[in-house]
């Protein structure tokens, strides 16, 4: 079973306008991570955010991680047309498990 | 050059065959990571080698072998292909408990 869930499952935005997509996961974690990737393309890592960490920033993007429930958002602010892709949570599970959500498609509308 | 390679990028095979998809890291990365991403499941773990001779099952094992002789290569081999095993097959690695690093994938379809 996975354990990070994102939602929603695809986002359409015009340019310059901000995306939210948020992630749920089911037990605890070391971190979260969040990943980009473009069609038929490998993953980019975004940033990573530790369980004892609230927030996180690099550039336009905003993490944010609620421990208590089990939850975390990605923000990407101002987009743009080449932030289109698929966007993945990831969390580094106690023992070594590491599981990736279904992913959200992000498409920017120029 | 410096990274995460895979070969091959696309593997045509056919039902029983045995297949080995190569992964090779030049970063020195501990940990090594196989998934495999199919349409409405996401990314799931395969296999994963926090060191060279260490292995672990991640979330669907079952049909493939892995191994780690040396810290720059995980190869994962399925014995016997079945249908069910077509997909985009990802290598990663990475420090422990860091961001993964992944390669460009391999496209292997069974039939």
């Amino acid at each position: 079973s996975q354990q990070g869930e994102e939602d929603p499952q695809a986002l359409s935005i015009q340019e310059g306008e901000n995306a939210t997509m948020n992630c749920s996961y089911k037990t605890s974690i070391n971190n979260l991570q969040w990943y980009r990737q473009n069609s038929g393309r490998g993953l980019v890592h975004l940033i990573l955010i530790r369980s004892n960490e609230r927030e996180k920033h690099s550039g336009r993007l905003r993490v944010t991680l609620d421990t208590s429930k089990k939850s975390s958002s990605l923000l990407i602010t101002a987009s743009r047309a080449a932030d289109t892709a698929s966007y993945f949570c990831a969390t580094d599970e106690a023992g070594n498990q590491f599981y990736f959500g279904t992913g959200t498609s992000l498409t920017v509308i120029p | 050059d410096a990274g995460i390679t895979q070969s091959p990028r696309y593997k045509i095979t056919e039902t029983g065959r045995q297949v080995t998809l190569m992964c090779h890291q030049t970063w020195s990365h501990s940990y090594m990571f196989w998934y495999r991403q199919d349409l409405g499941h996401g990314l799931r773990l395969i296999y994963y080698s926090a060191a060279a001779d260490i292995t672990d099952k991640g979330e669907v094992p079952d049909g493939y072998v892995v191994s780690r002789s040396k810290t720059e290569n995980f190869p994962l081999t399925l014995e016997s292909a079945t249908r069910s095993q077509t997909s985009v097959y990802f290598c990663a690695s990475s420090h422990p408990h860091y961001e993964q690093y992944f390669g460009p994938g391999t496209r292997l379809t069974v039939t």
